[in-house]
């Protein structure tokens, strides 16, 4: 049992480029969500996912896309990456406990835009 | 005002001694209070979780929610350098999917 999964672990972008960040779990958990953690700042959601084939836009989504592939995993697009995106992303999926959702954090992603 | 406050520290204390950490919130709707802890390079780990108003303890850590002060708190008892880690609150309003809002985290370090 992996929990959350997230790939690749760090990554080095110039200005403009694309790329798109993985995430997986294996927890039968209906929820997914990404987060962006900046000094400072905390944890700030981009983008969140209640159930397969539904996404949502958090607190900071522009600059981003999600796609909720299946039950499973959850990706976050960057389709033109600026500076401002530098940051550590987490992924996470949500299950009940008790009767509250809780949510449980894949390892981050280090992305550095320069 | 923001939603959840919490104290960033850091908060320094010797092997041993009794850690307290604390949030204060603003929106009367919270009812489900969590506690993570986020070692340095790594995701957060959930850590406790509490219902509404009272207290739950789990081998050197125990939770407190006051509701009426909205205000929780997080007590490390022994505490140990491996207890080293930014602590972060989060709260939501509901028992069903619902978005949680965090604190900024207090980072503890515990000095040998």
């Amino acid at each position: 049992n992996a929990g959350v999964t997230q790939n690749p672990k760090f990554q080095v972008l110039k200005t403009g480029q694309s790329m798109t960040l993985q995430c997986a779990q294996d927890m039968n958990h209906n929820s997914m969500y990404w987060y962006r953690q900046d000094p400072g700042m905390g944890l700030r959601l981009i983008y969140y996912s209640a159930s397969e084939g539904t996404t949502d836009k958090g607190e900071v989504p522009n600059g981003y896309n999600v796609s909720r592939l299946n039950k499973r995993e959850f990706s976050l697009r960057l389709e033109s990456a600026a500076p401002s995106q530098t940051s550590v992303y987490f992924c996470a999926s949500s299950g009940s406990s008790g009767g509250a959702e809780t949510q449980y954090f894949g390892p981050g992603t280090r992305l550095l835009v320069l | 005002q923001k939603e959840v406050e919490q104290d960033p520290g850091p908060l320094s204390v010797p092997e041993g001694a009794i850690v307290s950490l604390n949030c204060t919130y603003s929106n009367s709707a919270f009812q489900y209070f969590m506690w993570y802890r986020q070692y340095s390079r790594k995701g957060p780990e959930l850590l406790m979780y509490t219902y509404s108003s009272g207290n739950k303890e789990d081998g050197r850590f125990t939770a407190q929610v006051d509701k009426s002060s909205k205000y929780i708190s997080l007590f490390i008892r022994d505490s140990q350098p491996s207890d080293s880690a930014t602590y972060l609150c989060a709260m939501s309003a509901s028992s069903g999917y619902s978005t949680l809002t965090f604190g900024k985290g207090t980072m503890l370090l515990v000095s040998p």
